[in-house]
């Protein structure tokens, strides 16, 4: 079976902490894809990044950091310097690997609240 | 970017009555679209997947006389709430994407149904 599990239900930080979302999954295909997406107060979702599963190396974009750790199933997401506009939910999803890739299996979201 | 416009982001309107929500794919042709439904502090919950000019894939347990699904051109896909009740009142997110590429979601409508 495919599952996300995003632990942290809410984090609270204050402004220019660092903070690190936790993303752990369940599959059992060899090949896939990871996401996160970001959903503001206003309801929308961002997509953040995507991941092949072949690909471990770890990425940065500006504050934004994602480690992927295959050997122990996770794909965990680090804000570096918090802000006020990072308070959002931060979700997790999984997806099949290919041009015809799936829906995704999201985890249940993990609530960031940056505080001035 | 891939822009994905849904409209109405807000509906509200009495029992019994239809409801339809648009998806539209902006800047890219559409491959897939899906429809999700997101209730209060909950993630999302896949209702249906549709590909351009076929019938939609329903998940279990989502009715799909309740909710049609049309999908006629690779940029919009339809999503009607047909006699709408209060326990439908939700959140209401589309996603498109084209070939090989992620899901990219529309800002969602929220649906009251009074």
């Amino acid at each position: 079976a495919q599952k996300v599990t995003q632990a942290q239900t809410e984090i609270s930080v204050v402004e220019k902490e660092d903070v690190t979302l936790d993303c752990v999954y369940e599959t059992r295909d060899t090949t896939y894809y990871l996401f996160w997406y970001k959903q503001p107060p206003s309801g929308e979702l961002v997509f953040l990044i995507r991941r092949n599963s072949f690909d471990e190396q770890n990425e940065i974009s500006g504050r934004y950091s994602w480690n992927f750790q295959k050997s122990t199933s996770s794909f965990n997401f680090t804000i570096t310097a918090s802000q006020v506009v990072d308070s959002a939910v931060y979700f997790c999803a999984l997806g099949a690997y290919g041009g015809s890739q799936g829906n995704l299996i999201f985890g249940k979201g993990t609530k960031l609240s940056v505080k001035p | 970017g891939a822009v994905v416009s849904q409209h109405p982001s807000w509906v509200i309107c009495k029992s019994g009555t239809s409801v339809k929500i648009e998806c539209r794919s902006l800047d890219f042709q559409a491959t897939t679209m899906f429809w999700y439904r997101q209730f209060p502090k909950q993630s999302l919950m896949l209702m249906a997947t549709s590909n351009e000019g076929s019938k939609a894939t329903y998940e279990q347990g989502v009715e799909k006389d309740k909710f049609l699904i049309n999908h006629a051109s690779l940029t919009l896909s339809t999503l009607t709430v047909t006699s709408a009740h209060p326990e439908d009142s939700s959140f209401y997110i589309c996603s498109a994407r084209a070939w090989n590429q992620p899901q990219h979601f529309g800002d969602g409508t929220r649906l009251s149904i009074l």
